[in-house]
């Protein structure tokens, strides 16, 4: 298994409905995770970051973490054609000094 | 508040050769770490930085080695180059966090 594994897509939403996107991990990782969102041929761009058991919402976006099923995901809520991207889910893989492993990301796109 | 900054760009280089990849990171950030991304594929973390020394490694070749300044910017040099190797180089900077905040990339094409 893959320390961070994600489905790569793409994923297709139309305007204004709910985007999930999701990532499972596997033991190898620590307890840190975060979600990068990656326009084409740009950098990765982080948008959320979480630690905890449970929700976490910033705007249109909510990221949740169950640590039980070893699960995170991203909601993106009203999504806009400007959300079209690949979505990046990344851990801290040792002890939280910051060597990020990433999965291979989600295309997500919202058509008009 | 400048961000992280990456140059060059975009560089081409030929089988063999040597390149040498800098970075600045944000205000305030102490840490630099270097990505590896190839097409389709998320980024690998090559090395980072802290304090002047490599303080971890990825799964890389000693071909990848790197430098850290007194002023925490750094470089990523990479000799010998393969054709593997074209892909973009992501420098990321962290403060005191585990967030990491990620430049514009450099572009490397080895033809």
């Amino acid at each position: 298994q893959k320390e961070v594994e994600q489905n790569s897509g793409p994923l297709s939403v139309p305007e204004g409905a709910i985007a999930s996107l999701n990532c499972t991990y596997s033991d190898r990782v620590s307890q840190s995770f975060f979600w990068y969102r990656q326009y084409s041929g740009k950098s990765p761009e982080l948008i959320m970051s979480i630690y905890s058991n449970g929700d976490k919402e910033d705007g249109r976006f909510t990221a949740q973490l169950n640590k039980a099923s070893q699960y995170v995901s991203l909601l993106i809520r009203d999504s806009q054609p400007s959300d079209s991207a690949t979505y990046l889910c990344a851990a801290d893989s040792s002890g939280n000094t910051g060597k990020l492993i990433f999965g291979q990301g989600t295309t997500l796109q919202v058509k008009p | 508040d400048a961000g992280v900054t990456q140059s060059p760009t975009h560089l081409i280089k030929t089988r063999g050769q040597q390149v040498t990849l800098r970075c600045s990171p944000k205000s305030g950030h102490d840490t630099v770490s270097w990505y590896q991304q190839a097409l389709g594929q998320g980024p690998q973390f090559i090395f980072q930085y802290y304090e002047e020394e490599e303080r971890q490694r990825g799964n890389f070749p000693d071909r990848f080695s790197g430098h850290q300044f007194p002023n925490y910017s750094s470089e990523l040099n990479v000799n010998a180059l393969l054709l593997g190797d074209s892909a973009l180089y992501l420098c990321a900077s962290l403060g005191g966090t585990t967030e990491a905040f990620f430049g514009q990339g450099t572009r490397l094409t080895v033809v």
